[in-house]
């Protein structure tokens, strides 16, 4: 069975620093993707980045990074120089084969000015 | 903009009186999804289609049915509405080439009220 687990109900960053989202998950599957999103409160899913149980390197898109460890089952978001825009609900997914995104429990970012 | 449409966003029904959302794409993908999600969780899978192949998710309630009339339009529909299907609900497509391990993009998604 497939499982991803957020730890983090909540978590305060300034705005200008770095943050660390984190995010563990299960699988017996071989290959998979890990996803991250963000969603606002206006309640859109906002797709933010992509990793391959299968890639080399850490996934990066702007100011969004992926730190894949793979042997620890972790994909940790890295958003650095944070934003006010950046306060919203973000949810780690996992994909198997079949079309199926497994959702964490999201950890809420709040940015303070 | 190619994107994924969702109306109405906010969608107030009575108790029992059946509800239709909608939800179209300008993608172009293979694959549209029908998410539920209650406050403060995570999304759930309802079901899926692959082109024209349903894929409903085992613990569905049989109050949800989709329909997919073309590759552009789903609809999600609820046959008795009952107070615990207030949520907010959300369409994705993906492209449907990779098995599944690919990217959905989500609509703006549709609020539910239950009165």
């Amino acid at each position: 069975a497939q499982k991803i687990t957020q730890t983090q109900p909540g978590m305060f960053v300034q705005e200008k620093e770095a943050v660390t989202l984190d995010c563990t998950y299960d699988t017996s599957d071989p290959s998979y993707g890990l996803f991250w999103y963000k969603q606002p409160s206006s309640g859109e899913m906002i797709f933010l980045i992509y990793q391959g149980s299968y890639d080399q390197q850490n996934a990066t898109e702007g100011r969004y990074s992926l730190n894949f460890q793979k042997a620890r089952k972790s994909a940790n978001l890295v958003i650095s120089a944070s934003q006010l825009g950046d306060s919203a609900m973000y949810f780690c997914a996992m994909a198997t084969g079949a079309n199926n995104l497994f959702f964490g429990t999201g950890t809420r970012l709040t940015v303070i000015p | 903009d190619a994107m994924v449409i969702q109306n109405p966003r906010y969608q107030v029904t009575q108790f029992g009186k059946p509800v239709t959302l909608s939800c179209s794409q300008t993608l172009n993908h293979n694959v549209m999804y029908w998410y539920q999600q209650k406050s403060s969780q995570a999304p759930k899978l309802l079901f899926h289609y692959y082109d024209k192949d349903f894929n409903n998710e085992a613990d569905t309630p049989d109050n949800f049915q989709s329909r997919r009339p073309n590759t552009s339009f789903c609809f999600l529909d609820i046959r008795s509405p009952g107070l615990g299907d207030a949520a907010m609900y959300l369409c994705a497509t993906s492209r449907g080439e990779r098995g599944g391990q690919e990217t959905q993009y989500f609509g703006p998604g549709t609020r539910l009220l239950v009165l």
